[in-house]
């Protein structure tokens, strides 16, 4: 079974401008997760899908991130314009059924310089 | 904030068996206790889940009392491969309908030493 794939896995830019990062969940799953991990941190939640809809966004910083899952499928999460704190490890889970069991990408290091 | 308290290091000679202990005083009726484990340059990955006793699995073992304040991962005999982070969660309703958070504190980094 394919896991769940992201890209790119890194990526450097410089602040004001803008970035997206791509998702593509395991095949079936419904629910969709965008996490922010910064250095020496845990990941945190910035939003969760539940097939094509927003379930929880409320950590999402939504005057400059915001996110997509058309059709219920892949999702991509868009930074604009990205800030020197952007800097982080950003991580799609998906899961099925259970919440507590989601699977990681391998997530996409963004540098913002 | 994570409602999960954790040591942030552990040490381990190799073939040991390493104990990582989680507190939660505050955990819901409904919630589980789970487990991921996180290498560098990789996203978290689950490794067990539990909600009151006893459950092992081909990874890990994780010991709940009955009062559920408190969680230990075991890993038998340890290797070089198990140094990563573990984290402790505890699930928690989210503010949507439908929403259920995994909150990640910073773990335990734990280091297995040859």
């Amino acid at each position: 079974e394919a896991g769940v794939a992201q890209s790119p896995r890194y990526k450097i830019i410089e602040k004001r401008q803008s970035v997206a990062f791509w998702c593509n969940p395991i095949s079936g799953h419904a629910t969709l997760y965008w996490y922010q991990q910064i250095l020496g941190q845990g990941p945190k939640l910035l939003i969760q899908f539940q097939n094509n809809g927003v379930v929880d966004d409320s950590q999402l910083p939504k005057d400059r991130f915001s996110a997509e899952r058309l059709k219920g499928v892949d999702s991509t999460l868009k930074i604009q314009p990205a800030k020197l704190e952007d800097s982080a490890v950003y991580l799609c889970a998906s899961s099925s059924g259970l919440p507590e069991e989601q699977y990681f990408g391998p997530g996409t290091r963004l540098t913002v310089t | 904030l994570a409602k999960t308290t954790q040591p942030i290091s552990m040490d381990s000679y190799e073939g040991q068996e390493v104990n990582i202990t989680c507190s939660h005083n505050n955990i819901a009726t409904n919630d589980y206790i789970t487990w991921y484990q996180q290498f560098p340059s990789q996203g978290p990955r689950f490794i067990i889940q539990g909600y009151k006793t006893k459950v092992t699995n081909e990874v890990a073992s994780l010991f709940i009392p009955a009062d559920r304040k408190s969680s230990t991962l075991s890993l038998p005999r340890v290797s070089l491969s198990d140094t990563a982070v573990y984290y402790c969660l505890v699930g928690e309703r989210g503010s949507g309908a439908g929403s259920y958070q995994l909150t990640f504190g910073k773990g335990t980094k734990l280091s297995v030493i040859p």
